[in-house]
């Protein structure tokens, strides 16, 4: 099975900072990783996929990243909605697998 | 656009059988490149996926639940379904039912998710 490592596992940042999140897969997953966001008592939405697509609708404040092992997520001027638990999912091969999440708390 | 929607128990025993059903609007569950399936999230917990079917029967299952759990297509009723054998307390979680997108690898979009408590 496919390992995948977020970093960190809470970050506290104000609204207006830049927030990284790191996901490292333990074998190449090329461009197989997907980034989601999920608030509290809600389903996970899908923010980007084939590691830096950005899905329609999400705020270009969010990017991705990477290939191989290690991606990036990166939330430019941290807004208020988006203090939420955030997930890589890699698709490189069966059985899927998550990154713990990580979860961006207001400083 | 494709929503997806579970129903079943929010209870059940251990031992027992656990069943959920997932309702597919606004699309076809059928004809495409499309998958459909399930991921749980025990209290508190992250992510694990579940069990991935498309519209002809093609399944593939999660190894570390394979040999408990049956996924099942409907196509009449635009629905596909989870059966969970002998439930034991570890099972408690939420279940979403989603789409996924076998040209991406992603699960988009989601059900609400529905809570399954395992308790006597």
């Amino acid at each position: 099975d496919i390992q995948m490592t977020q970093s960190p596992y809470s970050v506290s940042a104000s609204v207006g900072d830049r927030v990284t999140i790191t996901c490292r897969a333990s074998q190449d997953i090329s461009s197989w990783l997907l980034w989601y966001q999920q608030k509290p008592g809600k389903a996970p939405k899908l923010l980007i996929s084939s590691a830096s697509s950005l899905q329609s609708g999400v705020p270009s404040r969010f990017s991705g990243s990477g290939s191989g092992t290690d991606f990036t997520l990166a939330i430019n001027s941290l807004q208020p909605e988006d203090f939420a638990t955030y997930y890589c999912q890699q698709a490189k091969s069966f059985p899927l697998t998550f990154g713990g999440g990580t979860k961006v708390e207001i400083k | 656009q494709v929503q997806v929607q579970e129903s079943g128990p929010g209870l059940v025993r251990p031992s027992e059988t656990q069943s959920l059903t997932c309702t597919v609007s606004g699309g076809s569950i059928g004809g495409s490149d499309d998958y459909w399936g399930w991921i749980r999230q025990p209290p508190g917990k992250g992510l694990e996926w579940i069990a991935i079917i498309n519209y002809s029967g093609t399944t593939y299952y999660n190894p570390s639940l394979m040999s408990r759990v049956t996924i099942s297509v409907d196509t009449s009723e635009n629905q596909f379904s989870l059966k969970v054998n002998s439930v034991t307390a570890a099972d408690t979680a939420v279940y979403y039912c989603a789409r996924w997108r076998s040209s991406l690898g992603c699960f988009d979009p989601w059900g609400q998710g529905t809570l399954v408590t395992v308790s006597s």
